[in-house]
């Protein structure tokens, strides 16, 4: 079945230090979602990607789908306590399952 | 804005029970989903619903598992006959269905067997 993982599982950084995570699919997505998982509660949608190359912003996150729509990678700048949580990428969507990644669990110090 | 509600926030249940764990989806949502994330992993597809049908199960929905829409704003997940693993945090999701729509999770039952 497909499989999707993350690199790194996790992440320490000084507040103010870039983060990135990196996801890879087994198999060739129709879309990519990111979501946000803080400590203790539950998924929260961040975007999704759909086309091959696609570059998304939200404020300091920047999203990227791969040009072969295996891979995706989301880059936070300049991170802040508040960004601390799991980020898992998501295979597939709209009226199918969800297929998560293996998360990246984000550790800021302040 | 309209949310997934689920209940219990916690459910403690000694093995061999059956559990019966609540969802109300978002009133104009058509699917519905459950999946768990047992602690320190990730989240789990079980199942999806559609049309008062499971449109599709993974490996993990044995027969053990059932879920019903047993009225107009509810959806269930039942465990028959619970075992120390099934100790987890459930999701309740939905969606409408419509291209790029995302899903839309509840906060989650922790679900503890003892």
């Amino acid at each position: 079945g497909q499989q999707v993982m993350q690199i790194p599982q996790y992440q320490h950084v000084q507040e103010g230090e870039d983060f990135t995570t990196y996801c890879n699919s087994s198999t060739t997505l129709s879309n990519i979602q990111w979501y946000k998982q803080r400590p203790g509660g539950h998924p929260v949608f961040l975007i999704q990607l759909v086309k091959s190359g696609e570059v998304k912003k939200q404020k300091r996150l920047t999203f990227q789908f791969g040009e072969a729509k295996k891979n995706s990678s989301l880059h936070i700048t300049a991170t802040q306590t508040t960004d601390v949580g799991t980020y898992f990428c998501a295979g597939s969507g709209g009226y199918q399952k969800v297929t998560f990644g293996t998360g990246t669990k984000l550790q800021v110090i302040p | 804005e309209p949310e997934v509600t689920q209940t219990p926030s916690h459910q403690v249940t000694q093995m061999g029970q059956e559990v019966i764990l609540r969802c109300v989806p978002i009133s104009n949502h058509l699917y519905f989903y459950w999946y768990r994330q047992i602690l320190g992993q990730k989240v789990e597809f079980l199942v999806s619903f559609y049309n008062n049908e499971i449109s599709e199960k993974s490996e993990i929905f044995d027969d053990q598992f059932s879920v019903e829409r047993p009225d107009g704003s509810n959806f269930t997940l039942k465990i028959r006959s619970t075992k120390l693993e099934d100790s987890a945090m459930y999701f309740c999701a939905s969606t409408t269905g419509v291209s790029n729509q995302p899903q839309h999770f509840g906060d989650g039952t922790r679900l503890s067997i003892l």
